[in-house]
């Protein structure tokens, strides 16, 4: 499978606890972008990277999430102290500059 | 920052018919508006795109079209069927964002046998 890969599918954590989700984007992809999904609303931008750099991170993204992408290749988004708050699906999608955007199947995240 | 705003929230049609979705947007500096369709529990996929030097698309059953000057495009599906039952998404692009997308809250369409 080529297109974008998003591990684990589902995850299910305590409140407080920290979770660390990873993104493979289609390998020639030069964007990388995480977007945050809740139920009836469309993805919200969360951040995205040119290669390896962050270059841009929305005000939802709170001082308890990080993203990183360390090699302009895979990324991955960790939540820090995680809240009911942070239940949503995460998805990453990939793209060229200036181009379609591709998305992954997301990570379902639930919060205890 | 940009803002886009998508209307109907659900779209029911009896099969055969065509359903019609709006978007309007407020960067007039977007230059880029995809749709994207996503069935339950699975990813968004990009079923037709416009950019913003283009005032219409078409894709077989699938339309869009752009009106640059009111900030609106809208999405047209004829000769609907079954499985064009989905959400669709539309989406705006700025070009200074580095092709950050704004989606809009997403329409259910349901097509009606």
């Amino acid at each position: 499978d080529t297109g974008v890969s998003q591990d684990p599918r589902h995850k299910i954590t305590k409140r407080g606890q920290n979770v660390t989700f990873r993104c493979d984007p289609i390998s020639e992809h030069n964007r990388l972008y995480w977007y945050r999904q809740t139920l009836g609303q469309g993805p919200e931008f969360l951040t995205y990277f040119q290669n390896e750099a962050q270059l841009e991170k929305s005000r939802l993204l709170s001082d308890r999430f990080s993203a990183e992408r360390p090699k302009g290749s895979f990324s991955t988004l960790e939540i820090q102290r995680t809240e009911q708050g942070d239940s949503a699906m995460y998805l990453c999608a990939s793209s060229l500059s200036g181009g379609e955007a591709f998305f992954g199947q997301g990570t379902r995240l639930t919060v205890v | 920052g940009e803002n886009v705003e998508q209307h109907p929230s659900t779209l029911s049609v009896q099969e055969g018919d065509s359903a019609v979705i709006k978007c309007t947007y407020s960067d007039s500096a977007s230059n880029y508006f995809p749709w994207y369709k996503q069935e339950l529990g699975k990813r968004p996929q990009l079923i037709i795109d416009i950019r913003s030097n283009v005032g219409e698309k078409k894709d077989q059953r699938i339309a869009v079209t752009l009106n640059k000057t009111a900030k609106h495009f809208s999405l047209h599906i004829t000769e609907t069927q079954p499985e064009d039952s989905a959400v669709y998404f539309c989406a705006a692009s700025p070009p200074y964002t580095g092709n950050q997308f704004y989606f809009g809250t997403g329409t259910s369409l349901t097509v009606i046998p």
